[in-house]
């Protein structure tokens, strides 16, 4: 259980075009979804906390009008990169939070997709 | 400020057993979270912590000391595949995960 799906997995794209990532929660619901950032061998930075049903969070120096977050739904969040330029190049990651109690696992555990990799010519 | 401390690198031989070390500073305490990331992948969740002591699970412990600020993730009998890296998160009084900056894990034969 708790699987995190995301899409596409990788992008490559020109610069001044507009990407979107979708993030889903396969057999669960998650009322919160997060969307990080991660350059090699860095470290995981938080972009951006995603509430169903009413506006994202975003962390101070994130751009909302560039990173545009819409979770519509219980399962589905997405990520849209707007006039994306080679610094946005990087390795996108969701994470959905599973906020129901669950045999065997804590709640509030975040779960994570399998990561966007976004390459800007 | 909040800050999460763990070693950047560590080394160790398959078969033998490897404790990874973190410690936090953050305001307020709703648990503390170990994740292993493989190179170009995802973080995959493998414990939790929130009250003091050791978790077992298979070849992985973790330990929290909540009044030392202290946790560690021990692996046994280390295997080729658990090279990679740890990250060791604390989600703090706003239910917000602090990340630290991961501890990569070298196996060598």
């Amino acid at each position: 259980g708790a699987v995190v799906s995301q899409h596409p997995s990788r992008v490559i794209c020109k610069s001044g075009t507009s990407v979107k990532i979708e993030c889903r929660s396969l057999d669960f619901q998650a009322t919160t979804m997060f969307w990080y950032r991660q350059f090699p061998k860095k470290s995981l930075m938080l972009m951006a906390t995603s509430n169903e049903g009413s506006k994202a969070t975003y962390e101070q120096g994130v751009e909302k009008d560039k990173f545009l977050i819409n979770h519509a739904s219980l399962t589905l969040s997405t990520l849209t990169v707007t006039s994306a330029h080679p610094e946005d190049s990087s390795f996108y990651i969701c994470s959905a939070r599973d906020s129901a109690p669950r045999r065997g696992g804590p709640t509030d555990t975040q779960y994570f997709g399998p990561g966007t990799r976004l390459t800007v010519l | 400020g909040q800050n999460i401390d763990q070693p950047t690198e560590m080394t160790a031989t398959e078969g033998a057993i490897v404790q990874i070390n973190c410690t936090y500073q953050t305001s307020g305490f709703n648990g503390l979270f170990w994740y292993q990331q493989h190179a170009g992948e995802a973080p995959t969740f493998l414990s939790y912590n929130v009250l003091d002591g050791l978790e077992e699970k298979g070849r992985f412990s973790s330990f929290l000391s909540r009044s030392k600020g202290y946790s560690y993730l021990l692996l046994k009998e280390l295997q080729m595949k658990d090279s990679a890296s740890y990250l060791c998160a604390v989600m703090d009084s706003n239910y917000q995960l602090i990340w630290g900056a991961g501890t990569k894990l070298i196996i060598k034969p």
